[in-house]
């Protein structure tokens, strides 16, 4: 039983580069959710799936958007990378209300 | 104004010492309460899950709510290092989106 598994776990990019960080859960849970975590602004919710089939925009949304690809998996797409979206990302699941658990993170830096 | 507030510390306490954590919120819709805890360099793993106003206790780790004051805290007794890490508080009204606080960083000193 892995829990959340998120790869890659480091990536660097150049302003502009594209790239899609992946996330999935064997908890069998029907939440899924993408934040950032800065230092001193806490964790942002990027985007969440409620369900399968459903997306919705948190905190801190733009230039990211997500794809539910099945109940397990849910993945994160930078369209065009900038400097700004270096952060630590974290994946989360949750069975459906406020308990979530988190992946490893991804450490990502764009140049 | 944030909805959460936690002071980031950083604070340092020797081995065995009470540690006091605590987080106020503007949100009165708030229902939900949690303690996170974060190790250097990992992921955040739920600490303490509370539900509305009262005391609730799981070892050496107590968590309060006071609805009333919009005021939760995190109390570890008998602290020791390996307690060493970024707690984090988060709270929810009803359903999926956590506000999560900035996080206290705390070290036990051996």
């Amino acid at each position: 039983n892995a829990g959340v598994t998120q790869t890659p776990k480091f990536q660097v990019l150049k302003t502009g580069q594209s790239m899609t960080l992946q996330c999935a859960q064997d908890m069998n849970h029907n939440s899924m959710y993408w934040y950032r975590q800065d230092p001193g602004m806490g964790l942002r919710l990027i985007y969440y799936s409620a369900s399968e089939g459903t997306t919705d925009k948190g905190e801190v949304p733009n230039g990211y958007n997500v794809s539910r690809l099945n109940k397990r998996e849910f993945s994160l797409r930078l369209e065009s990378a900038a400097p700004s979206q270096t952060s630590v990302y974290f994946c989360a699941s949750s069975p459906g209300g406020s308990e979530q658990f988190f992946g490893p993170g991804t450490r990502l830096t764009v140049l | 104004q944030k909805e959460v507030e936690q002071d980031p510390g950083p604070l340092s306490v020797p081995e065995g010492a009470i540690v006091s954590l605590n987080c106020t919120y503007s949100n009165s819709a708030f229902q939900y309460f949690m303690w996170y805890r974060q190790y250097s360099r990992k992921g955040p793993e739920l600490l303490m899950y509370t539900y509305s106003s009262g005391n609730k206790e799981d070892g050496r780790f107590t968590a309060q709510v006071d609805k009333s004051s919009k005021y939760i805290s995190l109390f570890i007794r008998d602290s020791q290092p390996s307690d060493s890490a970024t707690y984090l508080c988060a709270m929810s009204p009803t359903s999926y989106k956590l506000s999560f606080g900035a996080g206290t960083t705390v070290t036990v000193r051996a």
